[in-house]
């Protein structure tokens, strides 16, 4: 398996824009999750997928952030419209729960977003 | 909401020591885990660790949930070992929302 994969690896984008972000968790895996990391914040939860539903998306920061996932092999964030303090690296992550416990905890290599 | 401290908050070795992280948490959790970012960015998952204790090569871990801390053992260091160590805990009333230490960053030096 090519492990969790996220596109863009880096993305620019002018105040206003909007910004989608992708990822592609392990086959498999029933539970996605998105994250961002900032110097300032440090690593903080945005929202998790269950079974391609949304489960908690109490840590995604205000109206202009949604995320998707239409299916298991894919999910989307989307900000629109950016603002310069939505400069962060965003990670995507997927996992499988089981009775026992969580397996195979997986993070993408992340997308550096930078809004100028 | 919950808090997470981790200790030390950095942490400079020689190659081939041993070293020990701690992340004390202020409730209840039924999830613990513990991760690895490397210098180069890369988050790795090390550890889920609600309680008891694991082993994994050089590294091994130790929650007592009702002492309410975590324990992370790194034997004879190697400089590949470098990075920031998070400990990250779920609350009982929320499986899936995790909270974040800020992290110990770990040096070792050859």
């Amino acid at each position: 398996d090519a492990g969790v994969i996220q596109s863009p690896r880096h993305e620019v984008t002018e105040m206003g824009q909007e910004v989608t972000l992708r990822c592609k968790p392990i086959s498999g895996h029933d539970y996605l999750f998105w994250y961002r990391q900032t110097m300032m914040r440090g690593l903080e939860l945005l929202i998790y997928f269950n079974n391609n539903v949304p489960i908690d998306d109490s840590g995604m920061p205000e109206d202009r952030f949604s995320a998707k996932m239409p299916n298991a092999s894919f999910s989307t964030l989307k900000i629109q419209p950016s603002e310069p303090r939505d400069s962060a690296v965003y990670f995507c992550a997927s996992s499988l729960v089981s009775m026992g416990g969580e397996y195979g905890y997986t993070f993408g290599s992340g997308t550096r977003l930078t809004v100028v | 909401g919950i808090q997470v401290e981790q200790s030390p908050p950095d942490l400079i070795l020689q190659e081939g020591a041993n070293s020990t992280l701690r992340c004390n948490f202020s409730d209840s959790v039924n999830n613990l885990q513990w991760f690895h970012q490397n210098p180069w960015g890369q988050l790795i998952n090390l550890f889920y660790i609600p309680s008891g204790t694991k082993q994994n090569g050089r590294l091994s871990a130790t929650t007592v949930a009702t002492e309410r801390y975590s324990l992370l053992y790194i034997s004879s260091s190697q400089t590949t070992d470098s990075g920031v160590y998070f400990c990250a805990v779920k609350y009982n009333t929320n499986a899936g929302k995790s909270t974040f230490g800020d992290g110990t960053t770990l040096t070792v030096k050859p």
